[in-house]
């Protein structure tokens, strides 16, 4: 089974600041089938970012992924009020079981 | 439009067996290649994987929690169930259920989840 690790466990920023979060996983991610996800409070979780660097729909252009094998990085260029929350990596590419990582939150400093 | 909502009991006694079920549209699990997923997440704890069942009927459980998990499916529903047997107050947690457009494939699409809790 994949461990995924994420650090910081809590980023303290200012809105309009950059956002760098990191996900390490222990073994490398098979064709970097790598999925962020974000989720505020009493919401499900949404899809960022997969593929390590692929927007979903509609997300916006601040957000961005990137890395390979093993190290990955999610990145807010600016941080808007919306975008304080938990943010989850989770790999796809092996076989069963899937697996996510603990979680970053993103808080107002 | 892709939509699923998850349904089940709000509260299950310790060594009950909980059933939760998936209802989805705007896809179906006969298509090749569509899967559903179940995750849950305890109160203020990370997201947990739990369960896949794919078009083909193929089913995968985390391996710590198979012998207590089943997934079956009604594809003329739009439907996937999930039985969890021995709840225990560990079990406690908000259960959701997510798509996977492919095999290989991130959760493109959630549920809005159940909150389960166990207790007596």
């Amino acid at each position: 089974e994949i461990v995924l690790t994420q650090s910081p466990g809590t980023l303290s920023l200012s809105p309009g600041e950059r956002a760098t979060l990191s996900c390490r996983a222990s073994q490398s991610v098979s064709s970097n089938y790598l999925a962020w996800y974000q989720q505020k409070p009493g919401q499900a979780p949404r899809l960022l970012i997969y593929a390590a660097s692929s927007r979903a729909t509609g997300i916006p252009d601040r957000f961005s992924g990137s890395g390979s094998w093993t190290d990955f990085t999610l990145t807010i260029s600016r941080l808007e009020p919306e975008d304080f929350a938990v943010y989850y990596c989770h790999q796809y590419g092996s076989s069963p079981p899937r697996t996510f990582g603990q979680g970053t939150k993103v808080e107002i400093k | 439009q892709v939509t699923l909502r998850e349904s089940g009991p709000a509260l299950v006694r310790p060594t009950q067996t909980l059933t939760l079920t998936c209802t989805f549209s705007g896809f179906s699990l006969t298509t090749s290649g569509m899967c559903v997923s179940w995750i849950r997440q305890p109160p203020g704890k990370a997201l947990e994987w739990l369960a896949l069942i794919g078009w083909d009927d193929d089913k995968y459980y985390k391996t710590s929690l198979k012998t207590r998990l089943t997934l079956s499916k009604d594809t003329s529903k739009n439907q996937v169930v999930l039985t969890m047997t021995n709840m225990d107050p560990v079990d406690t947690a908000t259960y959701y259920c997510a798509r996977m457009a492919g095999w290989r494939a991130p959760f493109d699409i959630w549920g809005q989840g159940t909150m389960v809790t166990v207790s007596s």
